[in-house]
């Protein structure tokens, strides 16, 4: 079985500041992981991804995150905040060689960046 | 380029009711899936297909049938409907490879059952 857990609901941060939405996941095996973005009454929108080899991948709109083996994490990062990345956010799993690439997603995390 | 196409995108239905959502994709896709999305719950998957003709449970599937007699649709149907499947439904679809296993989604229905 495999999980995600995104333990924040709700992060709040200035426009200009760094943002941090954590994940940690569980999985047998090696993980595919992943970010998506949803804005209200989107679909989710792929922002990055990490299959394999260096730890920190770099994606859409300025978005980074980076894989820790030993934390089980892939937290989603971005040097400086806009007004516009407020959206509610998933992390999802994947194991390697898994029939159908089934994702598992977190519960969100909402990002509000304020002006 | 369309992308996944969701269709209707609102729907009310009575308790007991029956319908058919329709996904459509033309980026010619292997892999199919449904989620339902509910607050705080994420998304969960309720059915998949790896390919046409094929069809396969999620961690949800009960209540839901789906077909795939199309590479490039995947019907999701409700027989009796139920109010706990009010919620927003999303259609993704993605190659499936080892190097690009990313899913492009639809942009959703909001189902309510009343």
């Amino acid at each position: 079985a495999q999980s995600v857990a995104q333990p924040e609901d709700q992060v709040n941060v200035a426009e200009g500041n760094p943002l941090t939405v954590k994940c940690t996941y569980s999985v047998s095996g090696n993980p595919y992981l992943f970010w998506y973005v949803q804005y209200p009454n989107r679909g989710l929108q792929f922002l990055l991804k990490y299959i394999t080899g260096d730890n920190l991948v770099k994606g859409s709109y300025g978005f980074e995150a980076e894989f820790n083996k030993s934390q089980t994490s892939f937290h989603l990062k971005k040097p400086s905040a806009l007004v516009s990345d407020s959206a509610l956010y998933f992390c999802a799993v994947s194991r390697r060689y898994n029939a159908g690439n089934m994702l598992t997603f977190g519960g969100g995390t909402r990002l509000m960046v304020k002006p | 380029n369309a992308g996944v196409t969701q269709t209707p995108k609102f729907r009310v239905l009575k308790t007991g009711q029956s319908m058919t959502l329709l996904c459509a994709q033309d980026m010619n896709h292997e892999y199919m899936y449904w989620y339902r999305q509910d607050p705080g719950m994420g998304l969960r998957l309720i059915h998949y297909s790896v390919g046409e003709g094929t069809t396969a449970k999620g961690e949800v599937p009960d209540g839901y049938n789906v077909s795939r007699l199309k590479k490039q649709n995947f019907l999701l149907g409700l027989e009796s409907a139920a109010p706990s499947q009010t919620s927003v439904y999303f259609c993704a679809s993605s190659w499936g490879t080892a190097r690009s296993t990313e899913a492009f989604f639809g942009q959703g229905t909001r189902l309510t059952v009343v």
